[in-house]
């Protein structure tokens, strides 16, 4: 199993350009995350799915947007970047039942805008 | 608002010495504590879950403890490949939770020989 898997691994954006960060999943999780982590600060959640076609915002969501056509991909948007959102931004997901279990997380996305 | 601190921000250790790593939180109706690990460019690595005061996990040198208010992370004559960044997440019960985390900073933890 790749587990969940995040594209491009790098970028460079210059101020008011748009990007989709790519986020894929094939366990067959209900739940995806979307987190940034900046130094020294934790990671902050962005964006969450519970399924497909249900999105919801996180602690941190200006500035970004989310889908959710099916259960295996989670992209986010970011339109006209700004300096702020440079940062590593992870994808997770998980299977929540009865019992919390771990998350599952990509490898992650260092985005530089200039 | 839920709430994790951790420290030390960072801890330096020689190989074999053992300590502790601190965890405090504030949650209404903690449902479940996380431990991840996460080495440099690589995303965090699921750890542990502890669920209630007094539960103790253990993974290797690795040993996770939790009361009502703090979970300790106990490193036992730890390697230098134990070094990373080790944080902690809280998870609140209730029906709207969906699973979201809320993380600490982490303590970066490094391991010399």
């Amino acid at each position: 199993n790749a587990g969940v898997t995040q594209t491009p691994k790098f970028r460079i954006l210059k101020i008011g350009q748009s990007m989709t960060l790519q986020c894929t999943q094939d366990m067959n999780h209900n739940y995806m995350y979307w987190y940034r982590q900046d130094p020294g600060m934790g990671l902050k959640l962005i964006y969450y799915s519970v399924g497909a076609g249900i999105t919801d915002k996180g602690e941190v969501p200006n500035g970004y947007n989310v889908s959710r056509s099916t259960t295996e991909d989670f992209p986010l948007r970011l339109e006209l970047a700004a300096p702020s959102q440079t940062s590593v931004y992870f994808c997770a997901s998980s299977y929540w039942d009865r019992d919390p279990l771990g998350y599952t997380f990509g490898s992650g996305t260092r985005l530089t805008v200039v | 608002e839920d709430q994790v601190t951790q420290s030390p921000e960072a801890l330096r250790l020689q190989e074999g010495e053992s300590s502790s790593l601190n965890c405090s939180y504030t949650v209404s109706g903690l449902r479940g504590l996380f431990w991840y690990r996460q080495d440099p460019g690589k995303g965090p690595e699921f750890l542990f879950t502890l669920y209630s005061a007094g539960e103790e996990k253990e993974k290797e040198r690795l040993k996770a403890t939790l009361t009502k208010k703090e979970s300790f992370l106990h490193i036992t004559a730890p390697k230098p490949e134990d070094s990373a960044t080790y944080l902690c997440a809280v998870l609140r019960g209730g029906g709207t939770s969906y699973g979201k985390l809320t993380f600490g900073q982490g303590t970066i933890l490094t391991v010399h020989p």
